[in-house]
C-alpha cells in the first residue's frame, strides 16, 4: 500500500464548477504539501499545511491530522487550473524528504 | 519571487556516459534536494543536502550518483555511467533554515538512448 493515496486519478469538469481533490496517508506526518506541476513538468507548491485550513484566491486545502487525510478545494474553476495536483507529505522521524502521491489530472474544459 | 534555477532544461546522453545536472537554489536556503519522476510515474526522492553533506539519501541513490555544492552557489548532481533506466525528470529543490515551505526548480529532462 502507498503511504500517500490520491483520489480521484482523473477529473474532468466544466468551466465553474467546484472540484475537490483527496489525500489520504499512513504515516504521521509533520506537514503535508499541495503541488501543482503544468504540462511542461515543473512544480509549484500551493500550500503547506500542518492543521486546520488554507486559502489562497479559489482554493482552499484542509487537513485533519486524526484521520489523517487532507483535501484540496478549487472554487469556480477555470481552463486554467488545468494540471496535475500532487499531495505531499513530510513523515515525522523522516528527515526533510517529501513523499509523493501519484498526483491528480484535472482538466477544466470551457 | 526567488526562484531555483535548473541547467538544462533537457539534456539527452548516451548510455555509459557522465552527466551532471546543475542547480542555483535560493541563496538563503540551507537545505537542498534532488528528486526525480520517471515519465509516467510519481516524483520520488533522491537525497537531501545540509551543511556541506548529504543529510539523508534513497536507496535509488547509489554509487553512481553524487552530489556537490562546489562553489557555495551551486548544487549538482552527477551520474557517473547514465542508463536507460535514468531516463526522468530531475527536480532541484531548495528549503530555508526553520521553514517548512519547499522551492522546487524547473526540472532537468534526462533522456539517455
Amino acid at each position: 500500500k502507498n503511504e500517500v493515496e490520491q483520489s480521484p486519478q482523473n477529473l474532468t469538469a466544466q468551466e465553474g464548477e467546484f472540484i475537490t481533490i483527496n489525500c489520504s496517508y499512513s504515516v504521521g506526518i509533520s506537514a503535508l504539501h499541495w503541488l501543482q506541476q503544468h504540462p511542461g513538468g515543473g512544480i509549484v507548491s500551493l500550500f503547506m499545511l500542518s492543521s486546520g485550513k488554507k486559502k489562497h484566491g479559489r482554493l482552499i486545502a484542509t487537513i485533519n491530522i486524526q484521520e489523517k487525510h487532507s483535501s484540496l478545494h478549487i472554487t469556480a474553476s477555470h481552463p486554467r487550473d488545468s494540471a496535475v495536483y500532487i499531495c505531499a507529505v513530510w513523515g515525522r522521524g523522516s528527515g526533510s524528504r517529501l513523499t509523493f502521491g501519484e498526483g491528480t489530472q484535472l482538466t477544466v474544459n470551457p | 519571487e526567488p526562484e531555483v534555477t535548473q541547467t538544462p532544461s533537457h539534456q539527452v546522453t548516451q548510455m555509459g556516459q557522465e552527466v551532471i545536472l546543475r542547480c542555483v537554489p535560493i541563496s538563503n536556503h540551507l537545505y537542498f534536494y534532488w528528486y526525480r519522476q520517471i515519465l509516467g510515474q510519481k516524483v520520488e526522492f533522491l537525497v537531501s543536502f545540509y551543511n556541506n553533506e548529504i543529510s539523508e539519501k534513497s536507496e535509488i541513490f547509489d554509487d553512481q550518483f553524487s552530489v556537490e555544492r562546489p562553489d557555495g552557489s551551486n548544487f549538482t548532481l552527477k551520474i557517473r555511467s547514465t542508463k536507460l533506466e535514468d531516463s526522468a525528470m530531475y527536480f532541484c529543490a531548495s528549503r530555508e533554515q526553520g521553514a517548512d515551505g519547499y522551492t522546487f526548480g524547473s526540472g532537468t529532462r534526462l533522456t539517455v538512448v
